[in-house]
């Protein structure tokens, strides 16, 4: 079964860090680019980052370029996200998504159930 | 950056009706790299449409893409029960457009 599960999601204070994990199973993790895409409470999907199968190509939404960094363990399989220097507008859910190529950025066809970030003091 | 703009915000409608879905970007969309996804309250988004009119595997054919350049379309055919969510266009591998809720009239 193809399956995406996200990890490390919680309550944080603003201006800390969190690091989020998404393991990945049933497909073969290097031939695809993967991404991460958050939901604000009650709000609409936002791309956050995307990273290629080899790393080679990595993009960042401008909301988060220079706090955040996407990294990929190809022999993990397994997709990351450092957050630094969150705000309370990072609080969403933040979902793991796998492309539908290997790079630079297609279509999302696979989705994890999410991991929750709230910013909070 | 690309800014994608849907319309209605709200779409109420019966079933079996048919649904009509806008997404206009800001600028033309480079080779109808565009996506439709269906996401249910609680539940992650799933990929209906891709390449503007190209269903996802498993997508019942009621759902249909088309358009190019800065106006696309999604069109339901007719409504079921289980087609009542919200959808989203995107940009491929960036921006989503800000979503249409399918209501039940």
């Amino acid at each position: 079964e193809v399956q995406l599960v996200e990890s490390g999601g919680g309550l944080v204070q603003p201006g800390r860090s969190l690091r989020l994990s998404c393991a990945a199973s049933g497909f073969t993790f290097d031939d695809y680019a993967m991404h991460w895409v958050r939901q604000a409470p009650g709000k609409g999907l936002e791309w956050v980052s995307g990273i290629s199968w080899n790393s080679g190509s990595i993009g960042y939404a401008d909301s988060v370029k220079g706090r955040f960094t996407i990294s990929r363990d190809n022999a993990k399989n397994s997709l990351y996200l450092q957050m630094n220097s969150l705000r309370a507008e990072d609080t969403a859910l933040y979902y793991c998504a796998k492309d539908v190529s290997s790079g630079p950025f297609d279509a999302f066809d696979i989705w994890g159930q999410g991991t929750m970030v709230t910013v909070s003091s | 950056e690309i800014v994608l703009t849907q319309s209605p915000g709200t779409l109420s409608l019966s079933p079996g009706e048919r649904a009509t879905l806008s997404c206009r970007a800001s600028q033309s969309v480079s080779s109808s790299y565009l996506a439709w996804y269906q996401q249910k309250p609680g539940q992650a988004p799933r990929l209906l449409i891709y390449g503007a009119s190209s269903r996802a595997t498993g997508i019942p054919d009621r759902f249909s893409g088309s358009g190019s350049g800065t106006d696309f379309t999604l069109t339901i055919s007719r409504l079921e029960p289980e087609d009542f969510a919200v959808y989203y266009c995107q940009q491929y591998g960036g921006t989503f457009g800000g979503g249409t809720k399918v209501e039940i009239k």
